[in-house]
């Protein structure tokens, strides 16, 4: 199948710093990509939805000022944590689809950050 | 709302072992339903799928039967590897949007 991948796999950060996680298909142009965060032993949680060249579509209750989202090519989006706190700290997983729709959508072996 | 239910807890079972995990949904509409598999240190990955009533999904010896009468979709092995050791997701899609359960760890062991 397709590859997603996330870089970085782990991040440790300060309180009060921004942190940026970066999501690329490897091998597919992704029409669409997701951002879930996931907490212990929880279901994914959708953040956002991003369109490349579109502004992101946040579900309710996820900060836009918060966790920036940029999608500027059909391979690469970004998440940017800004100004983290301790309960920032999760597993960030990111998911990019094809033209396929749902059933071509491919996830990435997520991000680990944790807020000092 | 659109929400998948899985059974409690992790799994351990033996190798060669018959693996059942449990999922129920409540769905508007009418979803299509996925088993996700996540092995350790990679992405979530589609294992089965079946897109109406009675459909059966299978893959790599899993199968799921959707169950529309009972609104499940139960995930089953008969025989069991080390190698199936993971994190399995039940996971609905409806207008285009996927939910997903908590997930069930499974440890196999020799």
């Amino acid at each position: 199948g397709a590859v997603v991948s996330q870089h970085p796999s782990w991040v440790i950060c300060k309180s009060g710093t921004s942190v940026k996680i970066e999501c690329r298909s490897l091998d597919f142009q992704a029409t669409t990509m997701f951002w879930y965060r996931q907490f212990p032993k929880q279901s994914l949680m959708l953040m956002a939805t991003s369109n490349e060249g579109s502004k992101a579509t946040y579900e309710q209750g996820v900060e836009k000022d918060k966790f920036l989202i940029n999608h500027a090519s059909l391979t690469l989006s970004t998440l940017t944590v800004t100004s983290a706190h301790p309960e920032d700290s999760s597993f960030y997983i990111c998911s990019a689809r094809g033209a396929g729709g749902a059933e071509t959508q491919y996830f990435g072996p997520g991000t680990r950050l944790l807020v000092l | 709302g659109n929400s998948v239910t899985q059974m409690e807890g992790p799994v351990t079972l033996s190798e060669e072992a018959f693996l059942t995990i449990n999922c129920t949904y409540t769905a508007t509409g009418y979803p299509s339903l996925f088993w996700y598999v996540q092995y350790p240190g990679e992405g979530l990955q589609l294992l089965l799928k079946a897109t109406k009533a009675d459909d059966k999904g299978s893959n790599k010896g899993f199968e799921a039967t959707y169950r529309k009468e009972t609104t499940s979709f139960h995930l089953e092995k008969g025989s069991v590897q080390v190698s199936d050791s993971a994190v399995y997701f039940c996971v609905l899609l409806v207008n285009n949007r996927l939910a997903f359960g908590k997930g069930n760890q499974v440890v196999v062991i020799p």
